[in-house]
């Protein structure tokens, strides 16, 4: 079946502006997380949506960053006033729950460049 | 703050040798342990998962697992230069945080032909 999409693949945007990165899960999948990978680091965890409970939102660096899944479906992570640390691969994966033996699988990945 | 620990590498190894991936946890309550192979420039893949103590084999891949030493590793049998990348080792986290897996920041392969 299909796996996790993202769009756009890349993008580049000029420091300040506001993007908007898009996430589709695996279908059924109900668990959806955000991961940001800085050139030569590891992941960083951003932000969690199970169902309709409360997204866990303890990795977000800096309120210009939010989340929205609507449902369990579609999601959206918003950088507003966007700066060149921003810039890094953004990752999305999801998983059939959200216990400790779901696994995550990732989509490609947007790759965000702020000049 | 829980860490998990990898050597960055690279490794290299000759084809047909055995590849040793070596990660070390901080959380002792962590349970599930998760190995992610990322080619250059794509996102990660998992190849391989492990809960119990002990080895855990599917093909090529071996997954070990030693909770008291709070350490994981995976081996590679009979490397093949396609087998060249960068693996992540993910730990899930203990009690209300167990959905969120912590990364290390990977050890480079390098399987030569």
């Amino acid at each position: 079946g299909a796996g996790v999409s993202q769009s756009p693949s890349n993008k580049v945007t000029e420091k300040g502006k506001d993007v908007e990165l898009r996430c589709d899960p695996i279908s059924g999948h109900t668990a959806l997380y955000w991961y940001r990978q800085r050139l030569g680091q590891g992941l960083e965890f951003l932000i969690y949506f199970q169902g309709n409970s409360a997204p866990d939102k303890s990795g977000l660096p800096s309120d210009r960053f939010s989340a929205e899944r609507t449902g369990e479906s579609v999601s959206t992570l918003t950088i507003q006033r966007t700066q060149q640390e921003d810039s890094a691969v953004y990752l999305c994966a999801s998983s059939l729950e959200a216990g400790e033996f779901d696994e995550q699988y990732f989509g490609p990945g947007t790759r965000l460049t702020v000049t | 703050q829980k860490e998990v620990e990898q050597n960055s590498g690279p490794l290299s190894v000759p084809e047909g040798a055995i590849a040793s991936l070596n990660c070390t946890y901080s959380d002792r309550g962590s349970q599930s342990f998760f190995w992610y192979r990322q080619y250059s420039g794509k996102s990660p893949e998992l190849i391989m998962f492990i809960y119990s103590n002990g080895d855990k084999e599917d093909g090529r891949f071996t997954a070990q697992l030693n909770k008291a030493s709070q350490y994981v590793s995976l081996l590679i049998r009979d490397s093949q230069p396609s087998d060249s990348a960068t693996y992540l080792c993910a730990v899930k986290g203990s009690g209300g945080s167990n959905y969120k897996l912590t990364f290390g920041k990977g050890t480079l392969l390098t399987v030569n032909p």
